[in-house]
């Protein structure tokens, strides 16, 4: 299986500061044959589910807020928040589609400074 | 967009089988739109795919589970189904059913049941 880990495991942000969090592969999730990275992100807020936030390592998904961003490639692969609200508060996960089985990193803790 | 809606009991002994179920509206699990997943998370923890089924009928399991899972679909009731045997306490987690697109991201979730193994 391909292991996805993140860093840091829990992170404290000033709102209105960028948030940076980090995901690391075991392998490269770049498809040479379609020059896609096969990432994805998700928030996950106490008592609900995962949203989707951004897939092929860096489209935002639908209705998702613009100070949201992806970016990296092969083994490397950042999410960013430009400027932290209260509502972002929430576990960032890293998904893997590049092989089944899908695997996720293991969160990543966002809180407020 | 497709909603899902997770049911089934919140307490399973141990050595017997979880079975749960989701309900799809606003899509057809007879549509070959996505793979019809189950993915669960330990309170706590992360997050593990078990696997799917597709419109077809077929299924993927992750290979870690695959000897104890079993996901069907039901057309005539638009749902799908697992069922997890021999269940010990470290099976104890919320259980979500989602989407995958063919692609493989999930991009609808429903809001997730508690299933608690003990005797």
């Amino acid at each position: 299986d391909i292991v996805m880990t993140q860093s840091p495991d829990s992170l404290a942000v000033s709102l209105g500061e960028r948030a940076t969090i980090n995901c690391k592969s075991s392998q490269s999730l770049l498809y040479s044959s379609n020059n896609k990275n096969y990432v994805a992100w998700y928030q996950q807020k106490p008592g609900q589910p995962p949203n989707l936030l951004i897939y092929w390592a860096s489209t935002r998904a639908s209705g998702v807020p613009d100070r949201f961003s992806g970016s990296g490639s092969e083994t490397d692969f950042t999410l960013t928040i430009s400027s932290l609200q209260a509502e972002d508060v929430a576990v960032y996960y890293c998904q893997q589609y590049y092989n089944t089985p899908p695997t996720f990193g293991q969160g990543t803790k966002l809180e407020i400074k | 967009q497709v909603q899902l809606q997770e049911s089934g009991p919140g307490l399973v002994k141990p050595s017997e089988t979880l079975s749960l179920t989701c309900t799809v509206s606003g899509g057809s699990v007879s549509s070959g739109d996505y793979h019809w997943s189950w993915i669960r998370q330990p309170p706590g923890k992360g997050l593990e795919w078990f696997g799917f089924v597709y419109y077809s009928g077929s299924a993927n399991y992750n290979p870690s589970l695959k000897s104890r899972v079993t996901i069907s679909l039901d057309t005539s009731k638009n749902q799908f189904s697992l069922k997890l045997s021999s269940v010990t306490a470290a099976d104890t987690a919320v259980y979500y059913c989602a989407t995958r697109v063919l692609s493989g991201w999930f991009g609808s979730w429903g809001q997730g049941t508690l299933v608690t193994v003990s005797s």
